[in-house]
């Protein structure tokens, strides 16, 4: 069971908007920067969202990431069909002193 | 551009030992901290552990099942980070990913090495 909780599956239309979400504890996210990776089927993990909320280059701004307090979410709008993918959030435990992942959402374009 | 390329995967016995190692290119390997991440097959991303840069000494955190078992070291004269993999169980059959820590994130990630631990 991962320490970080993410919804298994999410989905939506092309065109809407869909948000993915990830809790974890004061000792994760509460006290550090939470990352997003998009992976596409049989690829490597792709960095998408970086210290909360930043995009790096390349990423289009229809991905967005927030955070509050021990939750964080990223945000997907105007949906396309290669956004069809597993999402994983990220971020450094304290307690743990390691890098834990999400369990990973799956999202579906219907 | 930053390629991190990994190699020495393979088919071995439980309680076997096996060494991946990974080719970086593109950037400086001192310079960076280095993890690695595994994948069991159709599950979710799991950290292995991490080599700090030359400057914090090289030192390491693993994750804690593996902590004593597996090893993890580099040569930055060879561009090379190894990840020695000792006592190996069933459930760490995985693709096993190289990856470049930048800032805090993993931003760089290899394109993986299979390991499958079965008798």
């Amino acid at each position: 069971q991962s320490v970080l909780t993410q919804p298994p599956s999410a989905s939506g239309t092309p065109g809407q908007r869909v948000t993915i979400s990830c809790s974890g504890s004061s000792s994760n996210i509460g006290s550090n920067f939470v990352y997003w990776y998009q992976q596409l089927p049989g690829t490597a993990p792709k960095l998408l969202i970086y210290s909360n909320n930043q995009r790096p280059s390349g990423v289009p701004d229809r991905f967005s990431g927030s955070k509050s307090g021990t939750s964080a979410s990223l945000a997907i709008s105007g949906l396309r069909s290669e956004d069809e993918a597993d999402y994983y959030c990220a971020v450094w435990d304290d307690s743990l002193s390691g890098r834990v992942f999400g369990g990973g959402t799956k999202l579906t374009v219907l | 551009e930053v390629q991190l390329v990994e190699s020495g995967g393979g088919l071995v016995q439980p309680g076997g030992s096996l060494r991946l190692s990974c080719a970086a290119s593109g950037f400086t390997l001192s310079d960076h901290y280095m993890d690695w991440v595994r994948q069991a097959p159709g599950k979710g991303l799991e950290w292995v552990g991490r080599s700090r840069n030359k400057a914090k000494r090289y030192s390491t955190d693993y994750a804690a099942s593996v902590k004593g078992r597996f090893t993890i070291s580099r040569d930055d004269s060879k561009n090379s980070l190894y990840l020695q993999m000792n006592s190996l169980k069933t459930e760490d059959t995985a693709v096993y990913y190289c990856a470049r820590v930048g800032v805090g994130v993993i931003d760089y990630w290899g394109q993986g090495t299979l390991v499958t631990v079965s008798s």
